[in-house]
């Protein structure tokens, strides 16, 4: 079956310009996950939701950064006001279960690069 | 504050081999240890994943090795095939919080 994807796959943004990155995770699934991933590190949690209530915003490295999942399926991570330090792989993942299950299913991630 | 501590940042093995890669963690909090495989362009894959009260997991030929008084961990890939070239992330997961806390990376080259 289809796992998550997102969209779009790259994304060039000159600082100031809003950004909206999306995830469709894999239908069915209860969480959704979004990490940052900077170059030559591992993915940092962002925030997570269970259908549509986000349970976990605390990663957001700033009140520039937003994200929504309205009807419990896909999600939306929006940045405003871009910044250079903005620029890194967004990936979102989606787990079946709610609870917080380690089991997640990543897709192939948003490369943004902020100029 | 990096919970999950992963070595070597980069590692290179002849096939046949067995690729070691480390990780320690601190925060106790932690209640599963997955790990995960990246390759180029692709999100992290779930390869294999332990719980703390399990000293080892096997899953073909990868091996997890758990020693919870030294809050440290271990992925074995026994028989390393050039196909396993990619980059592995150790992980800590809280499930209550729902959330993960990864590793570094290590950058596996196994050489035909």
């Amino acid at each position: 079956g289809a796992g998550v994807s997102q969209s779009p796959r790259y994304k060039v943004a000159k600082r100031g310009q809003d950004v909206a990155l999306r995830c469709d995770p894999i239908s069915g699934h209860v969480s959704l996950f979004w990490y940052q991933q900077a170059l030559g590190q591992g993915p940092e949690f962002l925030t997570y939701f269970q259908n549509e209530a986000q349970l976990d915003k605390s990663g957001l490295p700033s009140d520039r950064f937003f994200a929504e999942r309205p009807e419990g399926s896909v999600s939306t991570l929006k940045i405003q006001r871009t910044q250079q330090e903005d620029s890194a792989v967004y990936l979102c993942a989606s787990s079946l279960g709610g609870g917080g299950t380690y089991e997640q299913y990543f897709g192939p991630g948003t490369r943004l690069t902020v100029t | 504050q990096q919970q999950v501590k992963q070595s070597p940042q980069s590692l290179i093995v002849q096939k046949g081999g067995i690729s070691i890669i480390n990780c320690a963690y601190e925060n106790t909090a932690f209640d599963y240890f997955p790990w995960y495989q990246q390759f180029p362009g692709k999100g992290p894959a779930l390869l294999i994943a332990i719980r703390p009260d399990v000293s080892e997991k096997k899953e073909g030929r990868f091996t997890i090795s758990f020693n919870k008084s030294a809050k440290q961990f271990s992925l074995h890939i026994m028989d390393s095939q050039p196909g396993d070239s990619a980059t592995y992330f150790c992980a800590g997961h809280n499930t209550n919080a729902g959330k993960s806390t990864f590793g570094d990376g290590t950058t596996l080259t196994v050489k035909p």
